[in-house]
């Protein structure tokens, strides 16, 4: 079983529409998460640290349940420029520098 | 403007050739950080360095070696010991302090290696 889990998608989302995905981990003992954004052949880039309590960034959304394991990114108002691979990211409290890295969702936003 | 440098952007080698790949940063970090990306997979951690001069393998170091002589910069030579080394490869960086945020990574804009 990977460490981290993603659903590869593509989630196809109308301009304008709402879309959610998860990402599952296996580890309880990880500490902290990551919503990474990569863009077709570019290099990732960081859109959101996810905390406890959740968080916003304008339109985006992260959620964390340490109970069942999973962080969420919610994406609302989508703008054809969301289209991307959003990647997670965990990291293990026992190993610092071993992040870990989720395959990616691919979100296709179109007109 | 801070950031990272990698180069070459595109490389391509022969079979059992060694190739290095040159990764450079302004960003005063401390940890730096080599993966492997493949189509459909996640990134794969190479190898990572929290200080100068000092180094850890990652998941998948088989073939790979690394150098951390400078604060700067990183160096990654995949040798003729790689079995599958056509792939991505992006260095990254980190405050690398444990503090909080401390290991946000700031990548390069990779390099792609392609073996003929």
């Amino acid at each position: 079983r990977k460490e981290v889990e993603q659903d590869p998608g593509p989630f196809n989302v109308p301009e304008g529409a709402t879309v959610a995905f998860n990402c599952t981990y296996s580890n309880s003992a990880s500490q902290s998460f990551f919503w990474y954004r990569q863009d077709c052949r570019k290099e990732p880039k960081l859109l959101m640290s996810v905390y406890s309590s959740g968080n916003e960034d304008g339109r985006f959304t992260a959620q964390l349940n340490r109970a069942s394991q999973y962080i969420s990114l919610l994406i609302r108002d989508s703008k054809l420029s969301d289209s991307a691979t959003y990647l997670c990211v965990v990291t293990p409290t026992d190993s610092w520098g071993k992040l870990q890295f989720g395959a990616g969702t691919q979100v296709v936003v179109t007109p | 403007d801070g950031g990272i440098t990698q180069s070459p952007k595109y490389l391509f080698r022969k079979e059992g050739q060694n190739v290095t790949l040159s990764c450079e940063q302004n960003l005063n970090h401390d940890a730096m950080y080599w993966y492997r990306q493949d189509p459909g997979q996640g990134l794969r951690l190479i190898y990572y360095s929290q200080i100068v001069n000092d180094f850890q393998k990652g998941d998948i170091a088989e073939g790979y070696s690394v150098s951390r002589e400078k604060k700067e910069s990183f160096p990654l030579t995949v040798t003729s010991a790689q079995k599958n080394p056509t792939a991505f490869y992006l260095c990254a960086s980190s405050i690398g302090t444990g503090l909080s945020g401390a290991n946000v990574l700031t990548f390069g804009a990779g390099s792609r290696l392609t073996v003929l």
